[in-house]
């Protein structure tokens, strides 16, 4: 069955670590997207892509780094975590055309950084 | 500024109608959406509209006025299942979304 899975689904993390939260899609879609959300709160676009090769900045993207080798893997870098990283990581991809078709999100990754 | 605004919570009985209304207020426009989310979960698309008009999807329909910058969501039949966080999000442009905070709606039995 067509999806996009993200993992891990949740993660705890020592300040200053790396890591990288893995997103990927069997769908086919060439466009995809990291989106951060506190709870109760609104969506904030952090990276997107709209093929391979082709990553963009959102508008809390300075402190990580997204690639996109292939058109189903996505994967968001954050290079030290800190504590206000800690958030839920919303992976999400979508197709071109048919233009309505909205988002498909991932399950997400609940990261706490201690 | 780019700006979407919704209620942030509403409350209705099973088998009731409720209306979210989202005012937007955007660089472009290029569709409105409406997804739905559960507590602890990732967000499921419900609707889009980008002509003036509704559209009606079994028992949820979404309305949107250009010149107004308004939309809303009508949820009919109200089931304790739709208690959740209902957004709002524009596309200014291609590809990208502007989320507003969600409403989130509690449904009484």
């Amino acid at each position: 069955e067509a999806d996009i899975y993200q993992t891990p689904r949740y993660l705890v993390i020592g300040t200053g670590k790396k890591i990288t939260l893995e997103c990927s899609q069997t769908m086919g879609h060439d466009k995809m997207y990291w989106y951060q959300q506190d709870p109760g709160m609104e969506l904030h676009l952090i990276h997107y892509s709209y093929g391979v090769n082709s990553t963009e900045k959102g508008d809390l993207s300075s402190e990580s780094t997204v690639s996109r080798i292939r058109t189903e893997h996505f994967p968001l870098t954050l290079e030290s975590a800190r504590p206000s990283h800690t958030s839920q990581y919303l992976c999400a991809s979508s197709n071109s055309v048919p233009q309505g078709d909205g988002y498909t999100f991932g399950s997400g990754t609940r990261l706490t950084v201690v | 500024g780019q700006n979407i605004d919704q209620p942030t919570e509403m409350t209705a009985t099973e088998g009731a109608i409720v209306q979210i209304n989202c005012t937007y207020q955007t660089s472009g426009f290029n569709g409105l959406f409406w997804y739905q989310q559960h507590a602890g979960e990732a967000p499921t698309f419900l609707s889009y509209n980008v002509l003036d008009g509704l559209e009606e999807k079994g028992r949820f329909s979404s309305f949107l006025s250009r010149s107004k910058g308004y939309s809303y969501l009508l949820l009919k039949e109200l089931q304790m299942k739709d208690s959740a966080s209902y957004l709002c999000a524009v596309r200014p442009g291609t590809y990208k979304y502007i989320f507003g905070t969600g409403t989130r709606l509690k449904v009484l039995a």
